[in-house]
């Protein structure tokens, strides 16, 4: 079975540049996850997806940040414009279709973005 | 509010000695609790759960935790550390009964030395 796949692994751009982020998680998995981890922290939810719904979107800084799931597969984050304070790495993940607290979150590998 | 604590930000080990990794809770509420690990450029894996049931729980590469409800922990150990073994180790919570929203604690480096 693949795993949650995610592009590009590393990206460095200057403050005030855009980047976007890709996501394909792993097949019949309805939720789809974003966190930031920055650093020395854990990772930081910032939007969940049931589908191409958005469940929780609490902790993404919207003045900056957007995120879709047009067809309920495949899943972009956008930042647009970037600050110093966005360098981390963006991880991915996807649970089952139900999306519970019970479920395993599987992670794809992340992308790291330095922000110059 | 939930919250994790992971009391130790780093520990060093020797390769075939015990270890354990300290991660505290703190909830109003029944929460549900999970440790992963993180190797170096890799996403997290998931090492093992408690949803409920026996407090002891066994996971994956000889790892297992145990749920102590009294004293908010949830510890992870292993017999006989590898080298294999270094890596990023994360505890989370997530409260139970809900859609699955992780708050993960701020990670403890695991370095095993020969």
């Amino acid at each position: 079975e693949a795993g949650v796949a995610q592009s590009p692994r590393y990206k460095i751009i200057e403050k005030r540049q855009s980047v976007a982020f890709w996501c394909n998680p792993i097949s019949g998995h309805a939720t789809l996850y974003w966190y930031q981890q920055i650093l020395g922290q854990g990772p930081k939810l910032l939007i969940q997806f049931q589908n191409n719904g958005v469940v929780d979107d609490s902790q993404l800084p919207k003045d900056r940040f957007s995120a879709e799931r047009l067809k309920g597969v495949d899943s972009t984050l956008k930042i647009q414009p970037a600050k110093l304070e966005d360098s981390a790495v963006y991880l991915c993940a996807s649970s089952t279709y139900r999306g519970r607290s019970t479920d395993t979150q599987y992670f794809g590998p992340g992308t790291r973005l330095t922000v110059l | 509010a939930q919250s994790v604590t992971q009391l130790d930000s780093q520990v060093p080990v020797f390769e075939e000695a015990p270890v354990e990794l300290r991660c505290n809770y703190s909830s109003s509420v029944s929460v549900y609790l999970f440790w992963y690990v993180q190797y170096p450029n890799q996403g997290l894996q998931l090492l093992l759960k408690y949803l409920s049931g026996s407090t002891l729980v066994k996971g994956i590469n000889g790892f297992e935790a145990e749920f102590n409800k009294s004293q908010t922990s949830f510890h992870l150990r292993k017999p006989s550390v590898h080298i294999s073994d270094t890596a990023e180790y994360f505890c989370a919570s997530v409260r139970a009964g809900t859609a699955s929203k992780l708050t993960f604690g701020t990670g403890t480096r695991l370095q095993v030395t020969l």
